[in-house]
Order: structure tokens, then C-alpha cells, then sequence
């Protein structure tokens, strides 16, 4: 059975100050590994798609990176409009059906 | 582009009432169909998926089922709800693996 965990579950950050989020995960075989940003009461908003180890990519001020075990994402100065609950997910599934196990993710607080 | 929409936007039921969800994506064919609920403090779970009209599978044994009537149209739905029911329920679509959610609806069971 798929098992990701995303650690902090909180995090407080002053604006500007950079850190990073990591997400741990457990599959028979990835397919790939999905990084979402959800703001309060809405549907999470895709951001990127890893697929292999060493793999990386960057957003404004996100960057993700891909392990065997863990993903990171780096925010590099962040601002307080990324405040948000960043969800990782991992999709081991085969065929067409691209089923994804999701952590519970960590809740980003950039306060100005 | 592709849309997906979400109805109703926020829902309070009584225990022991019907529910029914529903999920439309523009823009796209055939896409892969995806129920997932969000409860407070948990992960999103996946309840249902289906990868073409009339198939279903489900993923959590529990009082909801789902049907695709259309290509594009996914329904979640019930005929007793219960307390643990409550919570956010999302949709989503895939497009080369990477899933798109739709704005959710909030459900709460009182």
C-alpha cells in the first residue's frame, strides 16, 4: 500500500525567509509524484510533476525536487500571498487509471 | 481550455437524507473521473474513479456510489446519509496522468 507523509503539518515563515517542505513517500513502483497548493475552500491547484530521481522544477519562487524517498519543495523568499496547504501525491497505479495516494499536507503561514 | 464544475457549491442535509453530487467537465473527451473526499484533519481520499460512462470502481466500502451517465458527467450520490458523511468532496479529471480538481462542494450532515 502507497504511504506519503508530509512533513511539518505547520509552518510559520516570515516574508522573505526561505525554507522547505518534505514529502516522504512509500510505492511499489512510482509513476509520479504531484505537488498541489490549496488555498482554504477550494479544490487543490496543480503545480508540478516529478517523475525521476534527480528530477527538478521551479515555479516563481517554488522548486521541486525528487529523491527515492522524498520529494522537497524549496520556497526561496517566500511572500504571504503562498500562504496556502501544500498536498504531495504519488501515483503507482497501472494502466490508464492514474489513481493518487495523497498525504495530509503542510499548512504554509507567510506572515509580512 | 478544460473546465470542471462542481454543484452545488455547499450543501446541509439532515442524517437520513438523499444526496446527490454532481461533477461536469468542458473541454475534453473521455477523460478519467475521480470523487475524492476531504475530511478535516485528513488527507484526500479517494472514493470513486471511472474510466468511461456506465464504469465505476470504488475504492472505500461505505454508503455512497457513484454513475458516469455521460462522458463528461460524474455523479455522486446516496440514499441515507450518515454524521461521518460530512466533509469536502472534490472532482477531478486527468490529462496525461496529472489530475485537475474541480472548486468542491462542502457538505455538511446534521
Amino acid at each position: 500500500e502507497d504511504q506519503v507523509t508530509q512533513s511539518p503539518e505547520a509552518l510559520r515563515l516570515q516574508e522573505g525567509e526561505s525554507s522547505s517542505l518534505n514529502c516522504s513517500y512509500t510505492v511499489s513502483g512510482l509513476r509520479g509524484l504531484f505537488w498541489y497548493r490549496q488555498d482554504p475552500g477550494k479544490g487543490p491547484e496543480f503545480l508540478f510533476t516529478l517523475y525521476s530521481a534527480g528530477e527538478e522544477k521551479e515555479k516563481e519562487r517554488l522548486k521541486a525536487t525528487l529523491t527515492k524517498k522524498e520529494s522537497f519543495l524549496h520556497i526561496t523568499a517566500p511572500k504571504p500571498e503562498d500562504s496556502a496547504t501544500y498536498l504531495c501525491a504519488v501515483d503507482s497505479s497501472g494502466g490508464s487509471n492514474y489513481k493518487l495516494t495523497f498525504g495530509k499536507g503542510t499548512l504554509l503561514t507567510v506572515n509580512p | 481550455s478544460q473546465t470542471i464544475h462542481q454543484w452545488p457549491a455547499t450543501l446541509v442535509q439532515p442524517v437520513g437524507s438523499p444526496l446527490s453530487l454532481e461533477c461536469t467537465v468542458e473541454g475534453t473527451s473521455n477523460p478519467n473521473l475521480y470523487w475524492y473526499r476531504q475530511a478535516a484533519g485528513r488527507g484526500l481520499q479517494l472514493l470513486f474513479y471511472s474510466v468511461g460512462i456506465g464504469q465505476i470502481s470504488s475504492e472505500v466500502p461505505q454508503n455512497l456510489s457513484a454513475s458516469r451517465p455521460q462522458d463528461r458527467q460524474f455523479i455522486l450520490s446516496s440514499k441515507k446519509l450518515l454524521l461521518s458523511d460530512s466533509g469536502f468532496y472534490l472532482c477531478a479529471w486527468t490529462r496525461r496522468g496529472e489530475q485537475y480538481f474541480g472548486p468542491g462542494t462542502r457538505l455538511t450532515v446534521t
